[in-house]
């Protein structure tokens, strides 16, 4: 079936540290992937998103790559900050015409000054 | 602008009894909506999601269902609740392209007793 996995948190930084929150995916033909973001006392909001492999997706110093050969999007960024603490869901829609988004379990960051 | 509602926010209720919680949504038209449950440490799980009026897509069959009697309006209910049942449901709506941004509402908190 179609599935995420993502690394459990919760992730704990200090600021400036480069983050990596690890993703892969089970898929049949070729889906498109995001990343959605939760802060605290807010809904979730799309981060960024890759519809084809070796597509990059990036916003606000975030970045994913679509890895077909690894069935990878892991996220990273270069220097957190403490504005970034939130919870981080890797997501995955099928490749059917019609389907909906399938979330992973969430990787809460904690960035600290 | 669109806006997203969901009602109650929170809701407490007894083993065996109805559920009806109503998500609507304004500034558009046609959107595509959805369903989401969040349990403790089981990431976001897709219920239902409607592409249309009286167009319901189930996910998982459960002791659940959905109903989309007006373009704008979202319907979760249930016949007798389960204790199982219990969980944050989000509600979403999506315009445009399959992979456009979906937008959540604040949730309903729902303990089943």
């Amino acid at each position: 079936g179609n599935s995420v996995t993502q690394m459990e948190g919760p992730v704990t930084l200090s600021e400036e540290a480069f983050l990596t929150i690890n993703c892969t995916y089970t898929a049949t033909g070729y889906p498109s992937l995001f990343w959605y973001v939760q802060y605290p006392g807010e809904g979730l909001q799309l981060l960024l998103k890759a519809t084809k492999a070796d597509d990059k997706g990036s916003n606000k110093g975030f970045e994913a790559t679509y890895r077909k050969e690894t069935t990878s999007f892991h996220l990273e960024k270069g220097s957190v900050q403490v504005s970034d603490s939130a919870v981080y869901f890797c997501v995955l829609r099928r490749s059917q015409a019609g389907t909906a988004l399938i979330f992973g379990k969430g990787t809460t960051l904690s960035v600290s000054s | 602008s669109q806006t997203i509602h969901q009602w109650p926010a929170t809701l407490v209720q007894p083993v065996g009894s109805p559920l009806s919680l109503e998500c609507t949504v304004e500034g558009t038209s046609n959107p595509n909506l959805y369903w989401y449950r969040q349990a403790a440490g089981r990431g976001l799980q897709l219920l239902f999601y409607s592409v249309g009026i009286g167009q319901i897509s189930s996910e998982v069959p459960q002791n659940l269902s959905a109903s989309r009697p007006q373009d704008r309006q979202f319907i979760l209910s249930s016949k007798k609740l389960l204790l199982s049942d219990s969980g944050f449901y989000l509600c979403a709506w999506q315009i445009g392209t399959e992979n456009s941004p979906l937008h959540f509402g604040n949730g309903t908190r729902l303990t089943v007793t």
